[in-house]
């Protein structure tokens, strides 16, 4: 079956820094991958997709990156804020529409 | 804006006792779905419907059922509660098509706990 891997349980990283959050995945050759954000006691909130093809995607301070051949996509906040402190999900999407979510990265932006 | 509401965000229920748990979403969206999310297991996927009246098992669907009679309602059903369902319950949508290419939109939760 299909496995996500999300690197770290938690990271730190000083403000003003680039956070580099990495996703494995094992068992599966997904057509997009997506992040999305998520806040202590609320539902996870859509980020950012990126679609086989494509190497990179951009948004604001936000970059994800996706290499099929590693099967491992990258997300990086950078100058990271205290604000960007959450847990990071990111999740395969499977032929069939439904998503596999890995158990996510919880990040925290020290002031 | 766009609109995902549950009914509870905290439920405490018996050993036993049947639970609904219901979702409403604003925005027309024909795809729904219902998650369990546990420490350390991530979102795991109970069932999804793709449009009213149709449903179809998510991972996870022993001891759940679920119910759409209108479009904008996905309601989750525990017909007998037990300690092991004791989680944080998320229900999303989507629009169709596009396969994978459109976003999730989240409710924000209800934490239950059986006891």
């Amino acid at each position: 079956s299909q496995k996500i891997e999300q690197n770290s349980e938690a990271l730190n990283i000083q403000e003003g820094k680039t956070a580099t959050l990495t996703c494995n995945y094992t068992n599966y050759s997904p057509a997009y991958l997506q992040w999305y954000r998520q806040d202590p006691g609320r539902g996870p909130v859509f980020l950012l997709l990126i679609r086989e093809n494509e190497k990179e995607k951009r948004k604001e301070r936000l970059k994800v990156t996706f290499d099929t051949t590693l099967k491992q996509s990258l997300f990086h906040i950078t100058a990271s804020q205290p604000a960007d402190s959450a847990t990071y999900l990111c999740a395969l999407v499977r032929g069939n529409e439904k998503l596999t979510f890995g158990t996510g990265t919880r990040l925290t932006i020290i002031p | 804006d766009v609109k995902v509401t549950q009914s509870s965000r905290y439920l405490v229920k018996r050993t036993g006792e049947k639970v609904f748990l219901e979702c409403v979403q604003d925005m027309d969206h024909e795809n729904m779905f219902w998650y369990r999310q546990d420490p350390g297991l991530g979102l795991r996927l109970i069932y999804f419907s793709y449009d009213v009246k149709m449903k179809e098992k998510g991972d996870i669907p022993e001891g759940y059922s679920v119910s759409r009679e209108k479009k904008e309602r996905f309601s989750l059903i525990l017909e007998s509660a037990s300690t092991n369902q004791t989680s944080m319950y998320l229900c999303a949508s989507r629009a169709p098509g596009l396969a994978g290419g459109r976003e999730q939109f989240f409710g924000p939760g209800t934490r239950l706990t059986v006891l």
